[in-house]
């Protein structure tokens, strides 16, 4: 059971916008550490997406956004695409573990 | 342009050592700031965080797997080793290496390798 707990699926619509969420706790998120977002397309490797709760790196297209708020974060994707499916995965620090976490990933689909 | 690649055996036997190697280009592991990280993905599962080793030989691990994780560097190589001890079918996994940023708030892997598949199997 992944310390960041997110929805294993969500699904939209071409052009519809979608938002897939990561809980963590006091110690973690709560607790001040950033939220990182990853993307993985089936058979490659993660490529990061927002780092520092709400930034985007070189590439990644503004439709990609990211918020926190106390002891969660959310991934929003606008004008859904069909090349946008893939499995996503929030990443932050939890101070209690001393480690690196993780959440369980959300498979999206564009239907 | 940082890239980075997994080396090792795809194979290995229940109770065995794995080593695996990570190679990398476009930054120096003795820039102060700079980390390489281990992480690993079962088939079908979530990302799994293992171990980190920092330019200043800084090293952290995950906590329930760190009596089994040794990571060591190798600067004049560019080389990160990753060692995980007695080995069992569920270490069955892809495993990654990745470039580590850190920022105040905690950091974040920005360039990840292509992963290495390794089965454990007798």
């Amino acid at each position: 059971q992944s310390v960041l707990t997110q929805p294993p699926s969500v699904s939209g619509a071409p052009g519809q916008r979608v938002t897939i969420s990561c809980t963590g706790s006091s110690s973690n998120i709560g607790a001040g550490y950033d939220v990182h977002w990853y993307q993985q397309f089936p058979g490659t490797a993660p490529k990061l997406l927002i780092y520092g709760n709400s930034n985007r790196p070189s590439g990644v297209p503004d439709r990609f956004s990211g918020s926190k708020s106390g002891t969660s974060a959310s991934l929003a994707i606008t004008g859904l695409q069909a090349e946008d499916e893939a499995d996503y995965y929030c990443q932050s620090y939890d101070s209690s573990l001393s480690a690196v976490v993780f959440g369980g990933g959300t498979k999206l689909t564009v239907l | 342009q940082i890239t980075l690649k997994e080396s090792g055996p795809t194979l290995v036997k229940p109770t065995q050592t794995l080593t695996l190697t990570c190679t990398f280009s476009g930054f120096s592991l003795s820039t102060s700031g700079v980390g390489v990280g281990w992480i690993r993905q079962p088939p079908g599962k979530a990302l799994e965080w293992l171990a980190l080793i920092y330019w200043d030989e800084d090293k952290r691990y995950s906590p329930s797997l760190k009596s089994r994780l040794t990571i060591t560097k190798d600067t004049s190589k560019n080389q990160v080793v990753l060692t995980m001890t007695n080995m069992d079918p569920v270490d069955t996994a892809t495993y990654y290496c990745a470039h580590r940023r850190d920022i105040v708030g905690g950091g974040y892997f920005d360039h990840w390798g292509q992963g290495t598949l390794v089965t454990v199997s007798s």
